[in-house]
């Protein structure tokens, strides 16, 4: 079955980076491109962006260029988010999601979610 | 950029009350529109894309209809594992943006 099992929660501090993790398991990892959600504390849902796993080109929406980096490893069927100089306002829950078995564009599977506290 | 917009932005409804929520964007998306459901503490789940087609698993309970720009998800008799935090998605093209978010609860 599909997994995507990120890595664990994150405490940094303000100017810092973090790299959160994705493993896909359960499907052909450069089938399906890997989307990234982000949403802060009691907030809503933002579609961060997109990568796609065969060509590595990501998509980025408006507010996650800049700082914001997809990446992949598809020797172990890993997507990445890079987050550097953080900012207490990047504190958040970071999801990575697959499309769906439907219209791959829609977010089918979801990773567990990582938790980013950015603090001083 | 496609905004979306959802009402209303909370509702409380009792058991076996047909509850609606509405979705609208700012311009036509044909049909490219999915509805996620999010319980409290909880990842996200898919329960309609293309508009109106039920995921895998889905409780028919739930439907979805609407083309174009104005999208309605219809639960036809609530139940009390509903309870939680439904959001429109649109994915004709990038930006693939979500509604606000509509918080449903239990009168």
């Amino acid at each position: 079955q599909v997994q995507l099992v990120q890595s664990g929660s994150e405490l940094k501090k303000p100017g810092a980076s973090v790299k959160v993790s994705c493993k896909a398991s359960g499907y052909t990892f450069t089938s399906y491109a890997m989307n990234w959600v982000r949403q802060a504390p009691g907030q809503g849902l933002e579609w961060m962006g997109w990568i796609n796993t065969n060509t590595g080109n990501p998509t980025y929406a408006q507010g996650f260029t800049g700082r914001f980096v997809f990446s992949l490893d598809t020797s172990v069927s890993t997507a990445y988010l890079q987050i550097s100089s953080l900012k207490a306002e990047d504190t958040a829950v970071y999801y990575c999601a697959r499309g769906s078995d439907g219209p791959i564009a829609v977010a089918g599977h979801w990773g567990q979610g990582t938790l980013v506290t950015v603090s001083s | 950029d496609i905004q979306m917009t959802q009402s209303p932005s909370s509702l409380s409804a009792s058991v076996g009350d047909r509850v609606t929520i509405t979705c609208r964007a700012s311009q036509g998306i044909s049909n490219y529109l999915a509805w996620y459901q999010q319980k409290p503490g909880k990842v996200p789940k898919l329960l309609i894309y293309a508009a109106s087609t039920l995921q895998s698993g889905v409780p028919s309970r739930f439907s979805g209809s609407g083309s174009g720009t104005d999208f309605t998800l219809t639960i036809s008799s609530l139940q009390p594992e509903d309870v939680a935090t439904y959001y429109c998605q649109k994915y004709n093209s990038a930006p693939l943006t979500f509604g606000p978010g509509t918080k449903v609860d239990i009168k």
